[in-house]
């Protein structure tokens, strides 16, 4: 499967758009980029996916570069409440493979007033 | 109203002492995981089941047992916990979408486990 790899902090200052990065550079053909958030030691909350092209939900905004090994999870303006970490993962496909599914460490986002 | 239910919530225990947490789900998905979380290492995998009967190990699976006996459930038992076990427990539940794992995961609210 896909590993990734996120900066494991950044800031962004409330009402600015927040950009977080993510490498999956082994990345297969057929294989989705997930984004989740998880905020203090709650569950963690899908946000958005995407194949190859760029994607827009109410939460965020996904971009996928051309050759799909980065993606960027884009928060338009940030508030105090984004203030999460942000895990991007690439679940495995089947025909044999295994299921695993790894989250990794995330980036810790922390919105400033 | 589609949810992952874990329980309990929270529980101090004492070493040895068998103790199983509970999972939940009302979605019919297929895909069940449990999660561990310490501090540091992020969200790491214990098990996962694609199916009922069907279960595997992930990336921490020492020390921890589980079941899929009927769809909508699937408990984590650790027979003899250790304070190494001592850690956040999360659930999560995905459908499997055609063609393989896939989908939107939802997670419990986790389950705070303090081994003595």
């Amino acid at each position: 499967d896909a590993k990734t790899t996120q900066p494991p902090s950044m800031d962004c200052a409330e009402g600015r758009a927040a950009n977080l990065p993510c490498n999956h550079s082994t990345i297969s053909g057929n294989e989705y980029v997930y984004w989740y958030r998880q905020i203090h030691s709650q569950g963690p909350q899908y946000i958005i996916h995407g194949l190859k092209n760029n994607e827009t939900n109410e939460m965020a905004s996904l971009i996928i570069t051309e050759d799909r090994k980065s993606s960027t999870l884009i928060l338009p303006h940030a508030t105090l409440r984004d203030t999460a970490v942000y895990y991007c993962i690439v679940p495995p496909r089947p025909a044999g493979s295994n299921y695993k599914l790894t989250f990794g460490k995330g980036t810790l986002l922390t919105v400033n007033p | 109203e589609a949810q992952v239910t874990q329980n309990p919530r929270y529980l101090i225990t004492v070493t040895g002492k068998k103790l199983t947490v509970t999972c939940s789900q009302n979605m019919n998905h297929e895909y069940m995981s449990w999660y561990r979380q310490d501090p540091g290492l992020g969200l790491r995998q214990i098990y996962y089941s694609m199916n009922v009967e069907v279960t595997d190990k992930g990336d921490v699976p020492e020390g921890y047992k589980v079941s899929r006996k009927e769809k909508r459930n699937f408990p984590l038992i650790l027979e003899s916990p250790s304070p190494n076990q001592t850690s956040l427990y999360f659930c999560a539940s995905s459908a499997q979408l055609a063609g393989g794992v896939g989908g939107e995961l939802f997670f419990g609210e986790g389950s705070r486990l303090t081994v003595l």
